[in-house]
Parts: C-alpha cells; structure tokens; sequence
C-alpha cells in the first residue's frame, strides 16, 4: 500500500519568509499527485494537483508554486509567505484510476504551518 | 466549476443518537468517495460508491449514492464517541481534480 511522507510536521514562519514543503510517496508508480489546504475547521482546499513529472496544475492563484521535480515527489513553495497562507496542508496521492474501485486518496500526515 | 455542497456543517448528537451528513452536486458524479478526519489528523478513506442508487455498508455506516449520481449521504446509526471527527466527501472535478465537499463536523455528547 503506498504510504506519504510529509515534514514538516509542524511550522512557524514570520511574513515574508520563504517556504518549502515536501511529500514524497512510497509504494506505488506514476501517481496523480495533490496538495490541499485546509483552514482551521474548514474544508479542503485544492491548491495543485500534478499527473506526472514536471506537470503542475494550478487551483487558486496565489502566491504559491508547486513543483514535481521526481515521480514520486510533489513540493510545495512560496517566496513570500503571507498570513493568509496560515493553514494545514496535506499531501495526497492518488492513482488516477478514479472510475474503477479500490482508488482511493492517500494521505500524508500534514503540515501545520503558522505565519506570524 | 465543479462544486460539491455539504451539509450540515456541524452536527452534535448525543451518544447512541443518530447521524446523516448529506452531498451534493453541481453536476452528474461518476463516483463519489468518503472520508472520515479525527481531529488532529488527516482525511482517512471510508468508502466508493459507482453505481447509480448504490448502498453500501459498513458496520453502523450506511453510505448511498443517488439516482442521478449527484448526491449521496452517509449516514451512522447510533453514534459512539469513536466517531467524532469531520466527514468529507469527494468526487472527480475534471482532468483528474478531485475536489471535497466542506465536510460535516461531528460532534458527541456524552
């Protein structure tokens, strides 16, 4: 079963710092690739979402990037940190077979990022 | 775009009481998943629904899709405070997106 790694687990950033998280995946090839963002006690938020190397697709224009510079890593960055970007954000990872069963979204353990 | 409503937003119940959380469509889902968050933790799959009309269950968790494959619920009979946390669906958004309902926050009392 394919198993996500996300760190860190925790994060407090001043304004205007940059930001760099990584997720990478374990036990599965080619996967879609996800990143969420989920306020405190709201909704997941689809940021990027990405089917293969170097192919990123953009959800909410921020100030945010994303990057896959390997199959199974998926990294997420901002030059420019602002309060806004406060939040949890999850790693997901998927294998694209959405229509058939037994495709589910797997999850990474989160980062809790504090802009201060 | 595509958009995928829930609600309640929250719901408490008090222990042995039961639970609907219900989803919504904008447009004809070709599945529709699950997903169950303990506070603190991360979205944890539950289910797939595919067939149109679809029940499945899980112990106490009864989950349906719809007729016309917009909508769903999932719905827990005589909650347990093992189930607190925040309920979310999902379906395809196109081009490989998947995008989650704003998900139903469990609440129990004792």
């Amino acid at each position: 079963s394919q198993t996500i790694h996300q760190w860190p687990a925790t994060l407090v950033q001043p304004v205007g710092s940059p930001l760099s998280l990584e997720c990478t995946v374990e036990g599965t090839s080619n996967p879609n690739l996800y990143w969420y963002r989920q306020a405190a006690g709201r909704g997941l938020q689809l940021l990027f979402y990405s089917v293969g190397i170097g192919q990123i697709s953009s959800e909410v224009p921020q100030n945010l990037s994303a990057s896959r510079p390997q199959d199974r890593q998926f990294i997420l960055s901002s030059k420019k940190l602002l309060l806004s970007d406060s939040g949890f954000y999850l790693c997901a990872s998927g294998t694209g077979a959405w229509s058939s069963y037994n495709s589910p979204l797997h999850f990474g353990n989160g980062t809790r990022l504090t802009v201060t | 775009g595509q958009q995928i409503m829930q609600i309640p937003q929250y719901q408490h119940v008090q222990e042995g009481e039961d639970f609907t959380t219900y989803c919504n469509s904008s447009t004809t889902l070709s599945n529709i998943q699950w997903y169950k968050q303990r506070p603190g933790g991360h979205p944890v799959f539950l289910i797939q629904l595919v067939k149109s009309g679809e029940v499945k269950k899980q112990k106490r968790l009864t989950f349906q899709f719809g007729e016309a494959k917009k909508n769903s619920s999932l719905h827990i009979t005589a909650t347990q405070t093992t189930d607190v946390g925040t309920y979310f669906c999902a379906g395809p958004g196109g081009d490989d997106k998947i995008i989650f309902g704003k998900g139903t926050r469990l609440h129990i009392l004792p």
